[in-house]
C-alpha cells in the first residue's frame, strides 16, 4: 500500500537552531502534502497545505515565516521550523494525498521536536 | 465545513466486536465519510472511507445510515493493537484538508 517516509522521527535540540523535517511518499506522486501539529493529548491540528511546484497556502495563526515549506518535486515536502523555540516543541506529522480529493491521506510516522 | 461528534472514549474486551458511533447531522450530499486510527506516538492511519453504500475491507466495516447522518465504525473482533484513538472525518470532494475532532479514545482490555 502506499507508504509515506517523515525524517527525522526524533529532533533534540537548542533554543534558536533551525529544523528541518521531510516528507517523502515512497511509492506514489504527490501533488499535495499537508503538515500538522500535534500538541499532547489534543487533537492534530493542520497547518498547512503544500503543493507542488507552487507556494503552500497556511492556516490561519500559522507564521509562514517561521515554518517554511518546501514542495520542490512530486514525492518530497520539506518544513522547516525557523530559530526554533521551546513553545515548538510537539509532535509534526506529514500526509499524502494519492488521487482525488476524497481519497484517503497516507500519514508519516511523526517527527517529535523538543527544543531546550 | 460539517462537524462529526463521537464519544469521547470506549471500552471493549479482546476478541469482541466493537461499533464506534459517529453523528454527522449537517453532512452535505457530496461529503465523504473517512475513518481514521492514530496508535500512540504515532502518525494517523487510514481505516475505511464510504459515500452512501456500507463498505468492508480487511480493517473494518463501515455502517452508513440510510440519511447518511450517522455512522458507524465496526471492529469485528478487537485485538490489543486496535487500542487508538478513531477519528470520524467528513471529507468534502472539493476540500483535501481534514479536520480533526477530539475523536474515540478506544480501549481494549484482556
Amino acid at each position: 500500500g502506499a507508504v509515506v517516509s517523515q525524517h527525522p522521527s526524533w529532533v533534540i535540540c537548542k533554543s534558536g537552531t533551525s529544523v528541518k523535517i521531510e516528507c517523502r511518499s515512497l511509492d506514489f506522486q504527490a501533488t499535495t502534502m499537508f503538515w500538522y501539529r500535534q500538541f499532547p493529548k489534543q487533537s492534530l491540528m493542520l497547518m498547512a497545505t503544500s503543493n507542488e511546484g507552487s507556494k503552500a497556502t497556511y492556516e490561519q495563526g500559522v507564521e509562514k515565516d517561521k515554518f517554511l515549506i518546501n514542495h520542490a518535486s512530486l514525492t518530497l515536502s520539506t518544513l522547516t521550523v525557523t530559530s526554533a523555540h521551546p513553545e515548538d516543541s510537539s509532535f509534526y506529522i506529514c500526509s499524502a494525498l494519492r488521487g482525488g480529493g476524497n481519497q484517503p491521506q497516507h500519514f508519516g510516522d511523526g517527527t517529535r521536536l523538543s527544543i531546550l | 465545513d460539517a462537524k462529526t461528534t463521537q464519544p469521547n472514549s470506549m471500552e471493549s474486551n479482546e476478541e469482541e466486536p466493537v461499533h464506534l458511533p459517529c453523528n454527522h447531522s449537517t453532512i452535505s450530499g457530496t461529503d465523504y465519510i473517512h475513518w481514521y486510527r492514530q496508535l500512540p506516538s504515532q502518525g494517523p492511519e487510514y481505516v475505511i472511507h464510504g459515500l452512501t453504500s456500507n463498505v468492508n475491507n480487511r480493517m473494518a466495516s463501515l455502517a452508513i445510515a440510510e440519511d447518511r447522518k450517522s455512522s458507524t465504525l465496526i471492529l469485528h473482533r478487537a485485538t490489543l493493537r486496535d487500542a487508538a484513538v478513531y477519528y470520524c472525518i467528513l471529507v468534502s470532494n472539493s476540500g483535501y484538508a481534514l479536520n480533526f475532532g477530539k475523536g474515540t479514545s478506544l480501549l481494549v482490555t484482556p
